[in-house]
């Protein structure tokens, strides 16, 4: 089965900050989806990645996902207290039916 | 994206009964629902996976006699947690397969006394 690491698991920064979230998964990904969750609520959709290279932007969130597709970044610039919360990746087996997700980061942004 | 609910968004009971958790897609057809549960600080771990008009498919070490599913229309699943105990207390999360992608519920903080 898959298996996906996310580094670190949690992340302390002050605000205006730049921060990385690895995800590592033990095979290659057909697809690697990224989400955000505040505790206690649902997740929020940020990016899904397919290609080899691939990289997306939104806002001040940028994920990248590797040629060989085994490892994916998302990185945060100048970090605000709006970005606190649980980042997650999913690895997608190849049709978005079954996603196995990763550990979890907690990010908490000092104002 | 598309909306998918849940009800409630948290409940309480006392062990021993049982709790229904209902997931809705609000704004487009699911054949296919997805079943999760996570505790504190812990990722999401996939429990059933849940297909309009048939059986639910389990995940290794779920109880399907202790977790009930039903997937009877194309907006709506149900997860029923039958003789509940505190053990099983947590947070579960639906979610419901569009074209390419899955929509997360809100999630349901269930506390068993």
């Amino acid at each position: 089965s898959q298996e996906l690491e996310q580094s670190p698991q949690s992340l302390i920064v002050q605000e205006g900050k730049n921060l990385t979230i690895n995800c590592t998964s033990s095979k290659t990904l057909y697809g690697l989806y990224w989400y955000k969750q505040k505790y206690g609520e649902g997740l929020i959709f940020l990016m899904m990645l397919q290609k080899g290279g691939e990289e997306k932007s939104h806002e001040k969130i940028t994920a990248k996902l590797d040629e060989k597709k085994q490892q994916s970044s998302l990185h945060i610039t100048a970090s605000q207290p709006s970005h606190a919360g649980i980042y997650l990746c999913g690895a997608d087996p190849g049709s978005a039916r079954q996603l196995t997700f990763g550990s979890g980061t907690q990010l908490t942004v000092l104002p | 994206g598309a909306v998918v609910s849940q009800h409630p968004s948290r409940v309480i009971c006392k062990s021993g009964t049982s709790v229904k958790i209902e997931c809705r897609s609000l704004d487009f057809q699911a054949t296919t629902m997805f079943w999760y549960r996570q505790f504190p600080k812990q990722s999401l771990m996939l429990m059933a996976t849940s297909n309009e008009g048939s059986k639910a498919t389990y995940e290794q070490g779920v109880e399907k006699d202790k977790f009930l599913i039903n997937h009877a229309s194309l907006t709506l699943s149900t997860l029923t947690v039958t003789s509940a105990h505190p053990e099983d207390s947590s947070f579960y999360i639906c979610s419901a397969l569009g074209i390419n992608e899955q929509f997360f519920g809100p999630g349901t903080r269930l506390t068993v006394l």
